[in-house]
């Protein structure tokens, strides 16, 4: 059974920017969340999706945004980069929406 | 809205002493709660959680949280620790209504010395 996969690792971006970041869900999970976590703090939830449906968001703006795919793969979009988005983003995957979520190994997104 | 505490940034504790972590929550609603590892460069690892019965719940590596309902507390402990236990720990809640959203706290470091 593969886990959660993101990709990719390390990103570094300038300001103004966009980024996508990727995540493949555990197999046979379809839901998916993100979370923002920035140095020395616990992860913010950004948003999740079930069943290819933004199912909940948290206090993110709208340059912050997402999909899910059929095969329940999703992306993260930030548009309009900010230095204070340089965090680590975690995608995390589970088998019906509110159980125990898997997460994955993070992105860690650097603006300059 | 629910917001989660972790009083102690960092833990430091000599190996093979007992060590316990503090977390204490704020909802108005029942909630179910968790306790992540996260080890360096790498995603958060379910260590366990309560949902409803028991209000002592144990990992398989020898720590337990008890929920106390009284106290909004959800404290982690270990009788006795590794030096693979230094990570950070966070702690999560989620209410029963508001499945699609978890609340961490900002997280302890446990470091374990020799």
């Amino acid at each position: 059974e593969t886990g959660v996969t993101q990709s990719p690792t390390h990103l570094i971006k300038t300001r103004g920017q966009q980024v996508t970041l990727r995540c493949s869900s555990q197999s046979g999970h379809n839901t998916v969340s993100w979370y923002q976590q920035a140095l020395g703090q616990g992860p913010q939830f950004i948003f999740q999706y079930y069943r290819e449906e933004e199912n909940g968001r948290g206090n993110f703006p709208p340059r912050f945004s997402g999909l899910q795919f059929p095969n329940y793969s999703s992306e993260l979009n930030v548009n309009a980069l900010e230095l204070d988005d340089s965090a680590l983003y975690l995608c995390a995957s589970s088998l019906v929406a509110g159980n125990e979520q898997f997460f994955g190994p993070g992105t860690r997104l650097t603006v300059l | 809205a629910q917001s989660v505490t972790q009083l102690d940034s960092q833990v430091p504790v000599f190996e093979e002493a007992p060590v316990e972590l503090r977390c204490n929550y704020s909802s108005s609603v029942s909630v179910y709660l968790f306790w992540y590892v996260q080890y360096p460069n790498q995603g958060l690892q379910l260590l366990l959680k309560y949902l409803s019965g028991s209000t002592l719940v144990e990992s398989i590596n020898g720590f337990e949280a008890e929920f106390n309902k009284s106290q909004t507390s959800f404290h982690l402990r270990k009788p006795s620790v590794h030096i693979s236990d230094t990570a950070e720990y966070f702690c999560a809640v989620r209410t029963q209504y508001n499945f699609n959203k978890f609340y961490f706290g900002s997280g302890t470091k446990l470091n374990v010395k020799p």
